[in-house]
Parts: structure tokens; C-alpha cells; sequence
């Protein structure tokens, strides 16, 4: 399988569950990231790994916890989540550490949605 | 700030050319980017330019960079029902080492 996966392609979940979205990339990359993909809003960039390592949390809250156990796996764990929350959650990977300057490549998506 | 704006909505007839226009706010962007997004799926890149450059050509799609203004056009000839999708304008901020996404413009291609 090539390029960037994720699962499941939609999750419903109650706000007083536990859930994890799954993205897994197949390119090699070292960078990988999760955004939030709201109706009418910008992109939302959520968290940055570079090699394993968060370099960046875009002042997300905590029931959203990231894990990124090596370069080719990146999860995002879910817990009490709001309504607000519903949204298609999108994961990417790029080449290398310098952000602005690498294509990133985006899996399809997560739709999820909070009841 | 680090807005990157784009109009929502762009309708046009099978066969004319689409423009979607762009502006962005950060002087020190190297690359500026087009994505696309077809229903179900993430974004993909189209195309990109370096900030030196002024015009960019690539089969049906040209893209045009007003550096003094921050501007940015994707415009694509001969457009089909297959161009129908989201279309989202990003620039590559060296000054952050960050890539600040547009709110897409949604392209709407009548038959």
C-alpha cells in the first residue's frame, strides 16, 4: 500500500468515550502532522512531528492526545470530546524537518463526529 | 498575521477558463502552493511556485504570483466537470517554517 492511510474513515463517538484515529504513511517521509478540517474555516494545523519528536502543538486542547511511536505512525487519541469537535480529521506527512519548503501529502481523512 | 484569504465559491461552464485568486500576508514565503480536494479525499498538490519566479505553466494550469501585491491565481483553461472540487491556496512561511492554508475556494463547473 502506498501513500498516506488512515482508519477509520468515520468514527461517531459519545463525549464520554475513548476513541483513537490511526494514520499510517508509506513514503518514507519524517515529518507528519494532524489538521482539522472544519466547514468554511481554514485549515487547522493541530500538531508537527519531525523525526518522532512534537515540534509544534497549536495550543490544542487537551482531550486531543497525540502519539507518534515512529516516523511512519502517528495516532490521535480522543477523549470527552465536545460537539465542536465534529470534523474531518486530516493527517499528512512531508519529506523533512523544513516545513515550508516540502509537499505534504495528505491521507483521505477521518470524518468524525461527536454526539 | 498569518491569514491566507481566498473567496469561497467560483462557478464556472464546462470549457471556460477558472480563476481562483489568493492573497497572502507574509513577505518572507518561498513557496506558495496549490491543493486540491475532491469530495471524500485529502488534499493533494497541484502545483507550486518560488517566490522568485512570476508565472508558472503546467498543462492546463498557470499560475500567476503578484509578489509586490501578495497575489496569487491558479487559473485553469478548458475547465471539465472533473476540476469540480475544493481548491486551496497555501504558503510556505519561512520566517515560522509553517504552511498556512487558505479557507479553499469551492469550483463548481456546469455542464
Amino acid at each position: 500500500e502506498t501513500g498516506v492511510t488512515q482508519t477509520p474513515r468515520h468514527l461517531v463517538m459519545g463525549m464520554t468515550n475513548k476513541k483513537s484515529l490511526k494514520c499510517e504513511q508509506h513514503l518514507g517521509h519524517n515529518a507528519m502532522y494532524w489538521y482539522k478540517q472544519s466547514a468554511k474555516k481554514p485549515l487547522e494545523l493541530m500538531f508537527v512531528y519531525n523525526f518522532k519528536e512534537q515540534t509544534e502543538n497549536n495550543s490544542v486542547p487537551s482531550r486531543f492526545s497525540p502519539e507518534c511511536p515512529n516516523s511512519s505512525h502517528l495516532f490521535l487519541h480522543l477523549h470527552t470530546l465536545q460537539p465542536e469537535d465534529s470534523a474531518l480529521y486530516l493527517c499528512a506527512s512531508s519529506q523533512e524537518v523544513a516545513v515550508s519548503s516540502y509537499e505534504q501529502y495528505f491521507g483521505p481523512g477521518t470524518r468524525l463526529t461527536v454526539t | 498575521g498569518e491569514d491566507v484569504e481566498q473567496s469561497l465559491f467560483l462557478s464556472v461552464r464546462e470549457g471556460d477558463s477558472s480563476v481562483i485568486n489568493c492573497t497572502y500576508t507574509d513577505s518572507s514565503s518561498t513557496y506558495l502552493y496549490w491543493y486540491k480536494q475532491e469530495p471524500g479525499a485529502g488534499l493533494q498538490l497541484l502545483t507550486y511556485i518560488f517566490s522568485n519566479m512570476d508565472m508558472k505553466q503546467d498543462q492546463r494550469l498557470t499560475v500567476l504570483l503578484n509578489k509586490k501585491d501578495k497575489h496569487l491565481s491558479l487559473r485553469i483553461a478548458d475547465t471539465q466537470t472533473g476540476d469540480s472540487a475544493i481548491y486551496f491556496c497555501a504558503e510556505g512561511q519561512t520566517s515560522y517554517d509553517k504552511v498556512i492554508f487558505g479557507p479553499g475556494t469551492s469550483l463548481s463547473v456546469i455542464p
